[in-house]
């Protein structure tokens, strides 16, 4: 079956730093990929995606890129802000799994002013 | 702008009890799913629905059920409450069609916990 791993956390930072949340998958096939956001007391939202190879996602400052070749989708953030602070997530879904997404464990990450 | 509504963001129950979760989306989705959400585990999917009156194990079913008789709602229940089950349960929901493109939209999660 699918699978997801990141690295864990927690990770702290200090303002302007740069963040970087490694992750990569298993899956058979071309599964799209996502990253999602948790911020304190609100439930998961759509940080970006990709859903094919050498597809870069961004949003809000945050880059992934789809790398088939070394089954990754690593998360980056060139200058972080407190506000960043919240628990990541990356997930990926499949038609052959029925698109439910298969999620890692998640990371925290504290922004420190 | 979209919308997933839960019933209720924080439950106590005691072990033993029936619990419904409830979960209602404006969006006319076809697909609505559950999951569970704890440290270092991620997100595990309980159980999902393709459409009204459909259901279909997730990962993890035990101890749970679901109910999906509109379109909008699909109840998760804890048939009979136990402390393992203490955690913080999140519905999803997204359009049906062939395109995992499609995201998945989130409540904002209840947390559950039984004594």
């Amino acid at each position: 079956g699918n699978s997801v791993t990141q690295m864990e956390g927690p990770v702290t930072l200090s303002e302007e730093a740069f963040l970087t949340i490694n992750c990569t998958y298993t899956a058979t096939g071309y599964p799209s990929l996502f990253w999602y956001v948790q911020y304190p007391g609100e439930g998961l939202q759509l940080l970006l995606k990709a859903t094919k190879a050498d597809d870069k996602g961004s949003n809000k400052g945050f880059e992934a890129t789809y790398r088939k070749e070394t089954t990754s989708f690593h998360l980056e953030k060139g200058s972080v802000q407190v506000s960043d602070s919240a628990v990541y997530f990356c997930a990926l879904s499949q038609a052959s799994e029925g698109y439910k997404l298969s999620f890692g464990a998640g990371t925290t990450v504290t922004v420190r002013a | 702008d979209v919308k997933v509504t839960q019933s209720s963001r924080y439950l106590v129950k005691r072990t033993g009890e029936k619990v419904f979760l409830e979960c209602v989306q404006d969006m006319d989705h076809e697909n609505m799913f559950w999951y569970r959400q704890d440290p270092g585990l991620g997100l595990r999917l309980i159980y999902f629905s393709y459409d009204v009156k459909m259901k279909e194990k997730g990962d993890i079913p035990e101890g749970y059920s679901v109910s999906r008789e509109k379109k909008e709602r699909f109840s998760l229940i804890l048939e009979s409450a136990s402390t393992n089950q203490t955690s913080m349960y999140l519905c999803a929901s997204r359009l049906a069609g062939g395109s995992p493109r499609e995201t998945q939209y989130f409540g904002p999660g209840t947390r559950l916990l039984v004594l």
